[in-house]
């Protein structure tokens, strides 16, 4: 099945400087992309998401970035505030699976130092 | 407009004991989804459903796990005879069409004592 792999497992940066987190995929007919902001105790967040018809796609400070060939896209945030600590799952839509299965990576842990 | 809404947000059961996890839709979706996630993993897939129908349970043990969408009501996922293995965080979600954004509920966190 799908394999979807993010890294690094956990990021820690200053508040004020950019993260990158990136995320592999295995099935090259995935065309819907998105990434999730998980805070303690709550359920995921849907923060940006992108398809496969761009390659770049950007909401104030956050962006993510789409390379089929390679097959993998990355989150980039820049400007990070302690608020912006959290995991964050990426995920595709693998088309073995039809279009209603989202498949997860284990997530990354930002945290951002003050 | 309210999200997706679960509960209880937290639930205990002893082993054998039967778990009912609750999940109403965002207004105006009409596919719901049931994901697990356990500690510092990723959220796994159990089940789709739509009104009245499951259309993909793939993800689902195929004992002692069930789940329905009723046509009024919320969407029910039912786990008989709880083992202590089926502790986890538990997601709903849901969207529109079969091909739009998923959004998620603040989950159920089952813990079988």
């Amino acid at each position: 099945g799908e394999n979807v792999e993010q890294h690094p497992s956990t990021l820690s940066v200053q508040e004020g400087d950019s993260a990158v987190i990136k995320c592999t995929y295995s099935d090259s007919a995935s065309n819907y992309f998105p990434w999730y902001k998980q805070e303690l105790g709550k359920g995921p967040q849907l923060i940006i998401d992108i398809r496969s018809n761009v390659g770049e796609k950007k909401d104030q400070r956050i962006a993510v970035t789409l390379n089929k060939t390679a097959k993998h896209f990355s989150l980039h945030i820049t400007e990070t505030q302690p608020e912006d600590s959290a995991v964050y799952f990426c995920a595709s839509f693998p088309q073995l699976y039809g279009n209603n299965r989202l498949a997860f990576g284990k997530g990354n842990q930002v945290v951002v130092i003050p | 407009n309210a999200g997706v809404m679960q509960n209880p947000r937290h639930l205990v059961r002893r082993r054998g004991q039967e778990a009912r996890l609750r999940c109403s839709p965002m207004k105006g979706h009409s596919h719901v989804y049931w994901y697990r996630q356990l500690p510092e993993e990723g959220l796994k897939f159990m089940v789709y459903l739509q009104k009245e129908n499951i259309i993909d349970e793939s993800g689902m043990p195929k004992e002692r796990f069930s789940a329905e969408f009723p046509k009024e009501g919320p969407s029910i996922l039912r786990i008989q005879q709880v083992v202590r293995g089926d502790s986890a965080a538990y997601f709903c979600a849901s969207s529109t069409t079969d091909n739009s954004p998923l959004h998620f509920g603040n989950g159920t966190r089952l813990t079988v004592t």
